[in-house]
């Protein structure tokens, strides 16, 4: 089945140390999105790539960055994870001009330790 | 600014009840409205969806209810299941560009 991966499903990080999260998939979207998620609201969408053009929201820290270095994957790094940080981070995808919405991953749990 | 409001936060209903949550919006532009089901610690998954020149939409014993001149538009589950039990989002969409939009959520509990 055409889906959205998200790797690994729980990650625990410490303080200060680097985190790469990663996010493929199948359904040949042009368009990528990290989206925040803490508990018991709604997801906050941090980035976007339209192909390979990068979109940051205006209120996303410099900590957090991304790279697409292909139409499957996209990665989201945090530089140094600060104790906020820890939320669920989804990853989606769509198609401009789709006549659907987003599909989402599953998403990865971080903790910051 | 809210782009799309959402209420209630939360409900409790009885099972085989009826549950029900609003959504509004404000920028005519939108032109598609899902509604995400997600259970804890998953990703948001796609439940049922609307364009604006319908206004209702089943699927099951999930209804969307849209109010094209109010702005409104609503979930509706019948029979609700305990197995329904999970926070609902509301979203509008427009194209082109993918504006994406999520209400604030509701976390609905079904009770035996």
């Amino acid at each position: 089945d055409a889906m959205v991966i998200q790797n690994p499903r729980y990650q625990v990080t410490q303080f200060g140390k680097p985190v790469t999260l990663s996010c493929s998939q199948t359904l040949n979207h042009n368009v990528m999105y990290w989206y925040q998620q803490k508990s018991s609201q709604a997801p906050k969408l941090l980035f976007h790539y339209y192909d390979k053009d990068f979109n940051n929201e205006a209120d996303t820290p410099d900590n957090f960055q991304s790279r697409r270095p292909n139409t499957s994957f996209c990665f989201l790094d945090i530089r140094s994870p600060g104790l906020g940080d820890a939320a669920m981070y989804l990853c989606a995808t769509s198609r401009v001009g789709g006549m659907d919405g987003y599909t989402f991953g599953s998403g990865t749990r971080l903790t910051v330790v | 600014q809210q782009q799309v409001k959402q209420s209630p936060q939360s409900l409790i209903v009885q099972k085989g009840g009826i549950s029900i949550i609003n959504c509004a919006y404000e920028n005519t532009a939108f032109d598609y409205f899902p509604w995400y089901q997600q259970f804890p610690g998953k990703g948001p998954a796609l439940l049922i969806a609307i364009r604006p020149d319908v206004s209702e939409k089943k699927e099951g014993r999930f209804t969307i209810s849209f109010n094209k001149s109010a702005k409104q538009f609503s979930l509706h589950i019948m029979d609700s299941q305990p197995g329904d039990s999970a926070t609902y989002f509301c979203a509008a969409m427009s194209r082109p560009g993918n504006q994406f939009y999520f209400g604030t959520g509701t976390s609905l509990t079904v009770i035996p």
